[in-house]
């Protein structure tokens, strides 16, 4: 079957800018994630959604950055006034029932900021 | 804070070598254990996982790793490397807090290059 879809693959913005992130987690899973990898780094934490219960925002860096997520279905993670640090690539995951059960990631948004 | 070292950022191996990457975890609760691998060119993948019962977790394509609670690691092992393990390897934990679950923890990861 279909796995996580990401899009866009690639995104260059310039400093300040807003960007919107998309992703389609595998249908039927509840539980979706969000992550940031830098370059040389691990991945780093950023927001969880399980189902209808309100979403663990624990990860996210700063109040500009917000995602939302519709149902059990599309994400989208949204970075407001974009800095240069924020360049990273963004991995979405998404995952049958929770946080403990196998992660599907998707391909990934590689966000380059000017 | 929970936290995931992984000892080695870059390994080079010739093939048939046997590989072990190490992986420790800093919480002392009841943990799961992951390894994810990273082949180029393609999307993160589970190569094992462990939550209980024998320690001794065996994966995909020959791969196994070892939970040693006492010392707080995860190590995966191959006794014989192929060119195509070339990838990159994350160790991950999830541990539980008063009986929920947190957030899956990752490492920074080791890049293997196996050498032809």
């Amino acid at each position: 079957g279909a796995g996580v879809s990401q899009s866009p693959s690639n995104k260059v913005t310039e400093k300040g800018k807003d960007v919107e992130l998309r992703c389609d987690p595998i249908s039927g899973h509840t539980a979706l994630y969000w992550y940031r990898q830098r370059l040389g780094q691990g991945l780093e934490f950023l927001i969880y959604f399980q189902g209808n219960s309100a979403p663990d925002k624990s990860g996210l860096p700063s109040d500009r950055f917000s995602a939302e997520r519709t149902g059990e279905s599309v994400s989208t993670l949204t970075i407001q006034r974009t800095q240069q640090e924020d360049s990273a690539v963004y991995l979405c995951a998404s995952s049958f029932w929770g946080s403990s059960d196998t992660q599907y990631f998707g391909p990934g948004t590689r966000l380059t900021v000017l | 804070a929970q936290s995931v070292s992984q000892h080695n950022h870059h390994v080079i191996l010739s093939e048939a070598a046997s590989l072990e990457l190490g992986c420790n975890y800093s919480y002392g609760g009841t943990v799961n254990l992951f390894w994810y691998v990273q082949y180029p060119g393609q999307h993160l993948q589970l190569l094992l996982k462990y939550f209980s019962g024998d320690p001794l977790v065996k994966g995909i394509k020959g791969f196994e790793a070892e939970f040693i609670k006492s010392k707080f690691s995860f190590n995966l092992r191959k006794p014989s490397v192929q060119w195509s393990d070339t990838a990159e390897y994350f160790c991950a934990v999830n541990a539980y807090y008063g009986g929920s679950q947190g957030n899956l923890i990752f490492g920074k990861g080791t890049k293997l290059s196996v050498k032809p």
